[in-house]
């Protein structure tokens, strides 16, 4: 089987920083995605991406940036934390319209 | 674009109760139904997923698509404490890599 890890597990940055999240997988799979969960709610897609160099946007891109460097690996940026931000940012992989896999979260907190 | 409604938000249910939890979309060329389940502090686990109408059962678990009617649910027969969770319904299109997710309902069974 594959893993998902999520770096780092817990973030906590300040008003108007630049931060970046990072996600590896080791399942070879092609598509991975960018979901936000806010507490207890549903996951909203942020980013995902079909191949390597690949980058589509989902609804809540805004205020987010995306890059696929290598298949294996995806990374997100907040590009401006707004205070009292606080939510789970989940990275996910599958091939096509299979089962996506999760990772554990990377839990985000703007003070 | 997809958009995937669940009801209710939460449910509150005696173990041995049949639980029903619902999901209806809005893109009727949709083509791929999963249902995901989340445990408190867990990664999304995919529970399971069905591709054409009718129903599919596993164990204690059933799911019945009707794509005219655009909805898609989950029973559980004999609910126990351990079925607590958050659950996500997720759908997507042929030809989509966008898996678009419901906002969840959240189930307690209580013992």
């Amino acid at each position: 089987g594959g893993i998902i890890t999520q770096t780092p597990k817990f973030l906590i940055g300040q008003e108007g920083q630049k931060l970046t999240l990072k996600c590896q997988q080791n399942f070879n799979h092609d598509t991975m995605y960018w979901y936000r969960q806010d507490s207890g709610k549903g996951l909203r897609l942020i980013y995902y991406s079909i191949t390597e160099n690949d980058l589509q946007k989902g609804d809540l891109s805004e205020g987010y940036d995306a890059s696929r460097e290598k298949k294996s690996s995806f990374s997100l940026t907040v590009t401006s934390a707004q205070k009292n931000e606080m939510a789970v940012f989940l990275c996910a992989s599958s091939w096509d319209n299979t089962e996506v896999f999760f990772g554990k979260g990377t839990r985000l907190t703007v003070v | 674009q997809q958009n995937v409604q669940q009801s209710p938000e939460s449910l509150i249910v005696p173990e041995g109760a049949r639980t029903s939890l619902n999901c209806t979309f809005s893109d009727s060329a949709s083509q791929y139904f999963w249902w995901y389940r989340q445990h408190s502090g867990k990664a999304p686990k995919a529970l399971m997923s069905i591709f054409s109408n009718g129903e599919k059962e596993e164990g204690r678990f059933t799911i019945h698509l009707n794509k005219a009617s655009l909805h898609f649910s989950l029973h559980i027969r004999d609910s126990q404490p351990s079925d607590s969770a958050l659950y996500l319904c997720a759908g997507a299109s042929s030809g989509s890599w966008q898996l678009i997710f419901g906002s969840g309902t959240q189930l307690t069974v209580m013992p």
